[in-house]
């Protein structure tokens, strides 16, 4: 039961470089999401999927793209790291697009930038 | 939109002792709310969740929480703290609805359990 899994689970960049965060999960998921987590701050969305073949910004999209590859995988691109984008990544899915469905999430992806 | 708003970014209780964290939300439709734990340098795990009916919900590890419409809280409770309660807590709500609807979290509340 792997459930959602994110790599690399840590990462280093300096100011500039190009990164990409990979996610997959097995549960047959239709939405999946990105959401960062700062100290303080809880978790804000980064991008979401509601389903397969398409993606919608959330709160705080600006230096960050997405592609929804397939209904299992859901990356994460960071074209010019800045150190305002240290943070926790954490990658989540969730059955179906109603309202009430829960998020299942990865274990994270902890990013530093020099 | 929705807010939530969590009081206390810790809350300590000795082993044994009642856990209260609390969580107020604001939303301009009937919300569904949410409670989820983080354990060091794991991802969020759902505790428990309102949708509709029954205002008091059961979760997992013994907790329960009230949803007051009248007071817009989710309070979050167990009567006797463990010391692997410890963790941090954060509630979330999103809007009521068929459609799709993104959630919203709160800044989260550190739990601190002491012998």
């Amino acid at each position: 039961n792997a459930g959602v899994t994110q790599t690399p689970k840590f990462q280093v960049l300096k100011t500039g470089q190009s990164m990409t965060l990979q996610c997959a999960q097995d549960m047959n998921h239709n939405s999946m999401y990105w959401y960062r987590q700062d100290p303080g701050m809880g978790l804000r969305l980064i991008y979401y999927s509601a389903s397969e073949g398409t993606t919608d910004k959330g709160e705080v999209p600006n230096g960050y793209n997405v592609s929804r590859l397939n209904k299992r995988e859901f990356s994460l691109r960071l074209e010019s790291a800045a150190p305002s984008q240290t943070s926790v990544y954490f990658c989540a899915s969730s059955a179906g697009q109603g309202a009430s469905q829960p998020q299942h999430f990865g274990d994270g992806t902890r990013l530093s930038i020099l | 939109a929705q807010s939530v708003t969590q009081l206390g970014s810790h809350v300590s209780v000795s082993e044994g002792a009642l856990v209260l964290l609390r969580c107020n939300y604001s939303s301009s439709v009937p919300p569904y709310l949410f409670w989820y734990v983080q354990y060091p340098n794991q991802g969020l795990q759902l505790l428990l969740k309102y949708t509709t009916g029954a205002t008091l919900v059961k979760g997992i590890n013994g907790f329960e929480a009230e949803f007051k419409k009248s007071e817009t809280s989710f309070h979050l409770t167990k009567p006797s703290a463990h010391m692997s309660d410890a963790a941090e807590y954060f509630c979330a709500v999103t809007a009521a609805s068929t459609g799709y609807s993104t959630l919203t979290f709160g800044k989260g509340t550190m739990l601190l359990v002491s012998p």
